[in-house]
């Protein structure tokens, strides 16, 4: 089935860093989401990507979708421990628009 | 609004027994899904509904059961537990159309000996 391609699987930053975590997909996305989960909690939706090229901020996180709609980045600004958490990537389509196969998630850490 | 309320939080099963994992959502959501989540493999969609009276199968659908009788209640069956059920479990609902996303609830963990 279609996948989508998370790397790294880890990244261990000191405070103050920057982290960037990138997905990557073997087809063309119709869109792409990106959820967080803290230590111990669930998902919760961070954004929706569905232009290609598009990019958003939040704050301190920078999302952006490849022109080719085959991969997309997360990028956060001067980490800060509030931040620790797996990010994962999310394809929606999944070949019926309603299965949202997910990324195996980047496990962020932050030193502080 | 409760969002995505999943009962229990926590469970323990023997090895063979069955049980109805809960899920309920209050925000008229037609779409609704199961994950599991184990170390390593990321989320896996085990079981999805897009209305009441329609279900299909996901990624990862043997050993379970849905049924979605009402528009609000989506409940996971477990038909007879086995250790390899042993994980995680998240039941979510999608909210949008063309923008959309997905919440989930706070998870059940399930530990099957």
């Amino acid at each position: 089935g279609q996948q989508v391609m998370q790397i790294p699987q880890y990244q261990h930053v000191q405070e103050g860093e920057d982290f960037t975590t990138y997905c990557n997909s073997s087809t063309t996305l119709s869109n792409i989401q990106w959820y967080k989960q803290r230590p111990g909690g669930h998902p919760v939706f961070l954004i929706q990507l569905v232009k290609s090229g598009e990019v958003k901020k939040q704050k301190r996180l920078t999302f952006q979708f490849g022109e080719a709609k085959k991969n997309s980045s997360l990028h956060i600004t001067a980490t800060q421990t509030t931040d620790v958490g797996t990010y994962f990537c999310a394809d929606p389509s999944g070949g019926s628009n309603y299965k949202l196969t997910f990324g195996k998630g980047t496990l962020l850490t932050v030193n502080p | 609004n409760a969002g995505v309320t999943q009962t229990p939080k926590f469970q323990v099963l023997k090895t063979g027994q069955s049980m109805t994992l809960q899920c309920a959502q209050d925000m008229n959501h037609e779409y609704m899904s199961w994950y599991r989540q184990d170390p390593g493999m990321g989320l896996r969609l085990i079981h999805y509904s897009v209305g009441a009276g329609i279900t299909d199968q996901g990624e990862v659908p043997n050993g379970y059961n849905v049924s979605r009788s009402t528009t609000e209640d989506f409940p996971l069956r477990l038909l007879s537990a086995a250790p390899s059920q042993t994980s995680v479990y998240f039941c979510a609902s999608r909210w949008g159309q063309g923008l959309y996303g997905y919440t989930f609830g706070s998870g059940t963990r399930l530990t099957v000996v």
